[in-house]
């Protein structure tokens, strides 16, 4: 069974850092672009940005370029977020997703979706 | 980056109707054009890809179409578990990015 499981959020005050997990099984890790995508309380998606198999491209809209990092680790089938200064607009539940796959290929729609870990900043 | 635009926001319906939610690209994304539905408390869950493939298991009143910068997902008979909040989402270009979303909520 494909799993995604995020972890790593919790409070933390304004100007904070947090670094988020997501932690794959069921897939061969290596083989998937994956992404981050968050969700404000009562809001709409938002994606974060998007990292390649072996890491060596990283994507982020604009708005949010500069302070969020996304890394991978694949002997640990593992997906990062590291977050810097971080704002009470950052509040959010944070998704990881993987790459869409069927018939063997695979596209960059979000599929499975992991059940969010949530950050909170607040003072 | 390409921005999707959503509309209307929210819809106010009743079983039974036909819905016609919209989502406009800035540029265009040819048909790489994806459609997802969330329930409150739920992750998303990938309805129509390629702007007009239905993912496994979704019902066949749920039907995608448009192409380049206009598209539109239609649900033909509205039932009790449909209301939702829809989103599209594009491939064409980095970095993916998601529209705003269309609230169907029950009139």
């Amino acid at each position: 069974e494909v799993q995604l499981v995020e972890s790593g959020g919790g409070l933390v005050q304004p100007g904070g850092s947090l670094k988020l997990s997501c932690v794959a099984s069921g897939f061969t890790f290596s083989d998937y672009w994956m992404s981050w995508v968050r969700q404000a309380p009562g809001k709409g998606l938002e994606s974060v940005g998007n990292i390649k198999q072996d890491g060596s491209e990283t994507y982020y809209v604009d708005s949010l370029r500069g302070r969020f990092t996304i890394s991978r680790d694949n002997a640990k089938n593992s997906l990062y977020l590291q977050i810097n200064s971080l704002r009470v607009e950052d509040t959010a539940l944070y998704y990881c997703a993987r790459d869409f796959s069927s018939g063997g290929g695979f596209y960059h729609w979000f599929d499975p979706w992991g059940q969010g870990t949530l950050v909170t900043v607040s003072s | 980056e390409i921005v999707l635009t959503q509309s209307p926001a929210t819809l106010s319906l009743s079983p039974g109707e036909r819905v016609t939610l919209s989502c406009r690209a800035s540029q265009s994304v040819r048909s790489f054009l994806a459609w997802y539905q969330q329930k409150p408390g739920q992750t998303p869950r990938l309805l129509i890809y390629d702007a007009s493939n239905r993912a496994t298991g979704i019902p066949a009143r749920f039907s995608g179409s448009g192409s380049e910068t206009d598209f539109t997902l239609t649900i033909s008979s509205l039932e009790p578990e449909d209301f939702a909040v829809y989103y599209c989402q594009q491939r064409i270009a980095w970095p993916l990015t998601v529209g705003g979303g269309t609230m169907v909520e029950i009139k």
